[in-house]
């Protein structure tokens, strides 16, 4: 059964701390992706990574940073979290090529900066 | 970025009833997907549309890609409690990238 797991269900932290989000899949995918999810506004890319070492910013990057350092695993970092991060952080796993492109995800870290 | 507009945003109906949402966009995507997230979870896929005017049917939901590939409907027959959830479209729109709308929120009442 395929999946993808993130590090905790739920984060509270203290503005100006530094966040790290884990995510690892075990699917053996080339892609993969973090996203933010807020009412009204959907689900929005930060980044995304193509491979091991490269990344490419999504539409909101500003105040995140990734790392991928091996295949399996992507890292959303918050530099100096700030009270307008509070969100659901979500991370997908794709393959490259393949047709369908099929996203899976994790099942979300709530994080709740104060 | 891609602008995806779901509509309506959220509609709650009687178990056993019909339903229809939408998914619009100005711009032609390659292909549409349509996925399911319950309360607490990550968004699962559910179909991709790929053809002009395809026609897809998973069980009770049927999901139709327009003519000109810029828009797509999700019709559920006789609603079931179990298809409460919000049901998002996403568009392809090249180097591995999905773009998504805001979702449809379904509530199905017993």
């Amino acid at each position: 059964d395929v999946k993808v797991t993130q590090s905790s269900r739920y984060l509270v932290k203290r503005t100006g701390e530094k966040v790290f989000l884990e995510c690892v899949q075990d699917m053996d995918h080339e892609n993969m992706f973090w996203y933010r999810q807020d009412p009204g506004l959907g689900l929005r890319l930060i980044y995304f990574s193509y491979d091991v070492k490269m990344k490419e910013k999504g539409d909101i990057p500003e105040g995140y940073s990734v790392s991928r350092e091996k295949k399996e695993r992507f890292s959303l970092i918050l530099e100096s979290a700030s009270t307008n991060q509070t969100s659901m952080y979500l991370c997908a796993s794709s393959l490259t090529s393949g047709g369908d492109y099929e996203q899976y995800f994790g099942p979300g870290t709530r994080l709740t900066v104060t | 970025t891609q602008l995806l507009e779901q509509s309506p945003q959220f509609l709650s109906i009687q178990e056993g009833e019909n339903l229809t949402v939408y998914c619009n966009s100005s711009s032609v995507f390659s292909s549409l997907q349509w996925y399911r997230q319950e309360p607490g979870e990550g968004p699962v896929l559910l179909v991709t549309v790929v053809t002009g005017g395809e026609v897809k049917k998973l069980k009770r939901l049927t999901f139709q890609f327009g003519d000109a590939r810029k828009d797509s409907s999700l019709h559920i027959t006789a609603a079931q409690p179990g298809d409460t959830g919000l049901y998002l479209c996403a568009g392809f729109y090249g180097n591995n990238r999905l773009a998504f709308g805001k979702g449809n929120q379904v509530v199905v009442i017993p």
